[in-house]
């Protein structure tokens, strides 16, 4: 059975530092992997989607990087904003989605 | 579009009642998603369907029922609630899924907070 970990649970730095959040995974047989966004008593929101092929995807101040082969993920976050403060979760997807527990981000104005 | 939109917002119910949660999407997505959401166990699929008419288990099915009468709802039933089962949960949907792999993002409802006294 797959799982997925992500370290640390929680975060917390100044506005304006470039941080990295990682995601790690047991079994490399995954389609693509995904980072999600989820605000307080909200839904998640899908932040960047990586095939199994591709290395990396960027999206504004994000880049996620994808080794399969050692089964890790890392999302960048650059200049971060308190606006980034959230919990960001990663998914891997073969047959389904399984979720890691995700790390609580606060940034501090 | 409206999305995903999960129906109610909270609940409270005593142990052994029943309630049904309904999930709609605006998106003609084939795929639907039952998930729940516990503190340090991440989301865990209780069940899902493939297209109208067909309802699948997932990681945690026990306790629950569901139903995919129209393609734009799926409905999630809890026939005699426990207390192990409050908890968030979450509708989501999505289009691809080709060849037995999910190759596109799923679209979340806002969640249904659920708790069993």
């Amino acid at each position: 059975k797959q799982e997925v970990t992500q370290i640390p649970a929680a975060l917390s730095v100044p506005e304006g530092e470039n941080l990295v959040l990682n995601c790690s995974f047991t079994d490399s047989a995954i389609y693509n992997l995904q980072w999600f966004r989820q605000d307080p008593g909200k839904g998640l929101t899908s932040l960047l989607l990586i095939q199994s092929s591709q290395r990396e995807q960027t999206s504004g101040r994000l880049n996620a990087s994808l080794d399969k082969s050692s089964g890790r993920s890392t999302l960048y976050i650059a200049a971060s904003q308190p606006g980034d403060s959230a919990t960001y979760l990663c998914a891997v997807t073969g047959n389904q989605f399984y979720f890691g527990t995700g790390t609580s981000l606060t940034v501090i104005p | 579009n409206a999305g995903v939109t999960q129906t109610p917002k909270f609940r409270v119910l005593k142990t052994g009642q029943s309630m049904t949660l309904l999930c709609a999407q605006d998106m003609n997505h084939e795929y639907m998603y039952w998930y729940r959401q516990d503190p340090g166990m991440g989301l865990r699929l209780i069940h899902y369907s493939v297209g109208e008419g067909t309802t699948a288990k997932g990681e945690v099915p026990d306790g629950y029922n569901v139903s995919r009468l129209k393609k734009q709802n799926f409905l999630l039933g809890l026939e005699s609630a426990a207390p192990s089962q409050t908890s968030v949960y979450f509708c989501a949907s999505s289009q691809l899924y080709t060849g037995g792999w999910l190759t596109d993002t799923q679209y979340f409802g806002p969640g249904t907070r659920l708790t069993v006294l």
